[in-house]
């Protein structure tokens, strides 16, 4: 069974520019959540997408999106790039259903850096 | 979501047994205790997840008391190769809001 992946593995933007990262879940799965995660700031929740809707969201401003297509497949996108935003981008999958019991099955991640 | 703390460090030699509690003090009646690995530049790694009691796998036990409210994750015998973050989190199907974790440092 094929695994989360994430594709680019790492990019190079700079400041003004947009991104979009994507993600293909385990089959199956219904669920996938995007995090955040920098040294100083450590794991943070983005947003969770279950059957193309958005169910949960963390604090982050408005120019982090995302979306989720009808194959279970996500992708964010983040507008206007501050040097800040420069981070490793994990999408994690998991059922989604009211069986799933957290367990969360992460991707390798998208390190983005800005310049 | 339940808001987990746990030990921001520790410290620990090769071949000794790790003992890393977490407190949930205000978990849900339908929330799982899960414990992830995580190494740099690496996604979190599932270890073990529990309801009740103890929990046992080939890399790990996990014991919860009857009241819910801690659990400790037990790693036996660690390796230089189980330095890492530890992160305790209760879940549901609600999605999951990760704490700072517990970073080990395996010695030789």
């Amino acid at each position: 069974k094929a695994g989360v992946t994430q594709t680019p593995r790492y990019l190079i933007k700079t400041r003004g520019q947009q991104v979009t990262l994507s993600c293909s879940p385990i089959s199956g799965h219904r669920s996938v959540s995007w995090y955040q995660q920098t040294p100083g700031q450590g794991l943070q929740f983005l947003f969770e997408y279950f059957s193309e809707t958005q169910r949960n969201k963390g604090n982050f401003p408005g120019r982090f999106s995302g979306r989720q297509f009808s194959n279970s497949r996500s992708e964010m996108n983040v507008s206007t790039l501050e040097l800040g935003d420069s981070a490793l981008y994990l999408c994690a999958s998991s059922l989604g259903d009211r069986e799933d019991t957290g367990e969360l099955f992460f991707g390798e991640g998208s390190r983005l850096t800005v310049l | 979501l339940a808001k987990t703390t746990q030990p921001i460090s520790m410290d620990s030699y090769e071949g000794q047994e790790v003992n890393i509690t977490c407190s949930h003090n205000n978990i849900a009646t339908n929330d799982y205790i899960t414990w992830y690995q995580q190494f740099p530049s690496q996604g979190p790694r599932f270890i073990i997840q529990g309801y009740k009691t103890k929990v046992t796998n080939e890399v790990a036990s996990l014991f919860i008391p009857a009241d819910r409210k801690s659990s400790t994750l037990s790693l036996p015998r660690v390796s230089l190769s189980d330095t890492a973050v530890y992160y305790c989190l209760a879940t549901g199907f609600q999605k999951l809001v990760f704490g700072t974790g517990t970073r080990l440092l395996v010695s030789p």
